[in-house]
């Protein structure tokens, strides 16, 4: 069985300051993970994927996640937010034939 | 996100109608998946299709019918639903069933509102 628990409903934070998103997960298997966006009225958009090569994932718009096994744990992070930053971030565990998705942080950056 | 389309984007529909999702794959996938959001809760897994065959249905009621002609297209048939039904359904698609591997593209949902 896995699962995925993302510590934070909302997160806000000033343009220009870091981002910190946090995903914990659990899993029988060496998962792969996924970090996704969705922006007001769009679909989900892949930011980045860990799948057992190096730990630390750059993705897409200056995202970045780090794969942590003993503390299971895969959060996003961002130097900067920018106003374009704002949206619904999902976290993703996946094993092999089904994944599971977080109830998703909502990002709000402040101007 | 422009690879996999769906229609329409919003739909209103009473409890006695009978109307049907689109989705198309423009990315020579081999899976594509049904998804139902609803707020406060985490992505649901509806449908599942592997080379235009059904490989999983994850406890949906009957009131929604899947079907795939073709490896490109994905519809998704509804009919009495209830108004706990209403939600963002997202079609999916990747290019194998291995989720693992395999991230899922997603289309931008139809919003249905059940009255």
């Amino acid at each position: 069985a896995q699962s995925v628990t993302q510590l934070d409903s909302h997160v806000s934070v000033s343009e220009g300051t870091p981002v910190l998103l946090r995903c914990n997960y659990s899993s029988s298997y060496s998962p792969s993970l996924f970090w996704y966006v969705q922006h007001p009225n769009k679909g989900l958009q892949l930011l980045l994927k860990y799948t057992s090569a190096a730990t630390l994932v750059k993705g897409i718009n200056g995202f970045e996640a780090e794969f942590k096994k003993s503390e299971t744990s895969f959060h996003l992070t961002k130097p900067s937010a920018h106003m374009s930053d704002a949206a619904e971030y999902f976290c993703v565990v996946s094993d092999r034939n089904q994944l599971t998705f977080g109830k998703g942080t909502k990002l709000s950056v402040i101007p | 996100e422009t690879g996999v389309t769906q229609t329409p984007r919003h739909l209103v529909m009473g409890m006695t109608n009978k109307k049907s999702l689109k989705c198309e794959q423009h990315l020579g996938h081999n899976a594509m998946y049904w998804y139902k959001q609803s707020a406060k809760k985490p992505l649901e897994l509806m449908f599942v299709y592997s080379l235009e065959e059904r490989v999983e249905n994850n406890s949906v009621p009957s009131r929604f019918s899947p079907e795939c002609p073709n490896s490109s297209h994905l519809f998704l048939h509804l009919h009495t639903l209830q108004p706990e039904d209403s939600a963002l359904y997202l079609c999916a698609s990747s290019q194998d069933r291995d989720t693992y591997t395999y991230e899922q593209y997603f289309g931008p949902g139809t919003r249905l509102t059940v009255t």
